[in-house]
């Protein structure tokens, strides 16, 4: 069935350094691809998305690229800061009314 | 913009009790809208979703229910609260462009 594959689980980055996340998709008809960001206690965010006529999007610190070959994207957070630590999510969704969660990764950024 | 309310924001139940959690959406018509549950550390798990008045589509059979008996508004029911319902719920809907917002959520705990 449809799934999306994230990794790391967790992952801990000095302050400043760069934190890279992948997810792997499994459904050829995925189209768009969000990412999310939760903080403890609180709501998924929605941070960036891109779709599949796009190879790259970046918005600031962060940026994802998608590698629809291969189906796999990536989310790219650059200069790291505390603030950062949260749990982020990936997902996959091709249009119709379901996304596929990924599994979440553990970010911590480390002063 | 959208604005998701869920009611209520925390709840205590204890184990064979009913359940009724609501999720309303302001700021547009007739929304694609979803319940999700989140385990502690654990990621979104789908239970339900709707894309329309009376139209319900499970993801996961359990003793839950859901309902949509007016355009944006959707409701979480159980007659029987079991340990593992224990999590916290996030009603979410989405945008024009299929981006998918989440409500504040409600935590529950089954004692």
């Amino acid at each position: 069935g449809e799934n999306v594959e994230q990794h790391p689980s967790t992952l801990s980055v000095q302050e400043g350094d760069s934190a890279v996340i992948k997810c792997t998709y499994s459904d050829s008809a995925s189209n768009y691809f969000p990412w999310y960001k939760q903080e403890l206690g609180k709501r998924p965010q929605l941070i960036i998305d891109i779709r599949s006529n796009v190879g790259e999007k970046k918005d600031q610190r962060i940026a994802v690229t998608l590698n629809k070959t291969a189906k796999h994207f990536s989310l790219h957070i650059t200069e790291t800061q505390p603030e950062d630590s949260a749990v982020y999510f990936c997902a996959g969704s091709s249009g119709t009314y379901k996304y596929i969660f990924g599994t979440g990764t553990r970010l911590k950024v480390l002063a | 913009s959208q604005t998701i309310h869920q009611w209520p924001a925390t709840l205590v139940q204890p184990v064979g009790s009913p359940l009724s959690l609501e999720c309303t959406v302001e700021g547009t018509s007739n929304p694609n809208l979803y319940w999700y549950r989140q385990a502690a550390g654990r990621g979104l798990q789908l239970l339900f979703y709707s894309v329309g008045i009376g139209q319900i589509s499970s993801e996961v059979p359990q003793n839950l229910s859901a309902s949509r008996p007016q355009d944006r508004q959707f409701i979480l029911s159980s007659k029987k609260l079991l340990l593992s319902d224990s999590g916290f719920y996030l009603c979410a809907t989405t945008g024009g462009d299929y981006e998918q917002y989440f409500g504040p959520g409600t935590r529950l705990t089954v004692t």
